[in-house]
């Protein structure tokens, strides 16, 4: 069954320094989101990603924050200068097309120290 | 601004008991509504989803929900629940065409044995 992966599964960093979080979305599928998840929370979304550019963003996706798709089969969220409060687990997550079901990655759990 | 409530932070049942967890949603227009589980340290598997057409949707490990439009909800049940079901539980509504997922907080499920 086609999944979605993502790398690293732990990432630790330290404060102001830049991370890559990396995702594979499923092949077939058009349309890239990245959420997370701060611990003890619930999830929410910060980013979608269609035909190469955002379509939509929340209020948490700031100017530190980007994603790409730099080649056809990677998606991936930067955050250019982390803050501990950038702490917790990203789940990358991608859908065939609009309102159809999303396919989440494992996560990866990032730590800011 | 859609929102979704899961009333139940924590629920404890007892093993073969049957199971219930509310969902509310706050949205104007149609919508798409899903429930996913998360266990420790997973990322979020999709359980069911509905759409359109049959209020009563079957997801996957025998659970099922029912949309009901006059009270704005969307509730899981499964007859006898399983040690294995221990997990936290969220359900989610999609919103505009990109299909955003907008979740509830979660409701964590214990089961005693």
């Amino acid at each position: 069954e086609p999944e979605v992966t993502q790398t690293p599964s732990h990432q630790v960093t330290q404060m102001g320094q830049e991370v890559i979080l990396r995702c594979v979305p499923i092949s077939n599928h058009l349309y890239f989101y990245w959420y997370r998840q701060i611990l003890g929370q619930k999830v929410e979304f910060l980013v979608s990603f269609y035909n190469n550019e955002i379509s939509e963003k929340s209020e948490i996706f700031d100017d530190q924050f980007s994603v790409e798709r730099p080649d056809g089969s990677n998606f991936t969220l930067k955050i250019r200068s982390t803050k501990l409060e950038d702490s917790a687990m990203y789940f990358c997550a991608s859908t065939e097309g609009p309102n159809t079901e999303a396919f989440f990655g494992q996560g990866t759990r990032l730590t800011v120290v | 601004a859609q929102s979704v409530t899961q009333p139940d932070i924590h629920i404890t049942v007892s093993e073969g008991a049957s199971l219930e967890l509310r969902c509310n949603y706050s949205y104007g227009a149609t919508p798409y509504l899903f429930w996913y589980v998360q266990s420790p340290g997973q990322g979020l598997q999709l359980l069911l989803k509905y759409f359109s057409g049959d209020t009563l949707v079957q997801g996957i490990k025998g659970f099922e929900a029912e949309f009901k439009r006059s009270q704005s909800s969307f509730n899981l049940r499964k007859p006898s629940v399983h040690w294995s079901d221990a997990a936290e539980y969220f359900c989610a509504v999609a919103t505009g065409g990109g299909n955003k997922l907008t979740f509830g907080t979660g409701t964590q499920l214990k089961v005693e044995l």
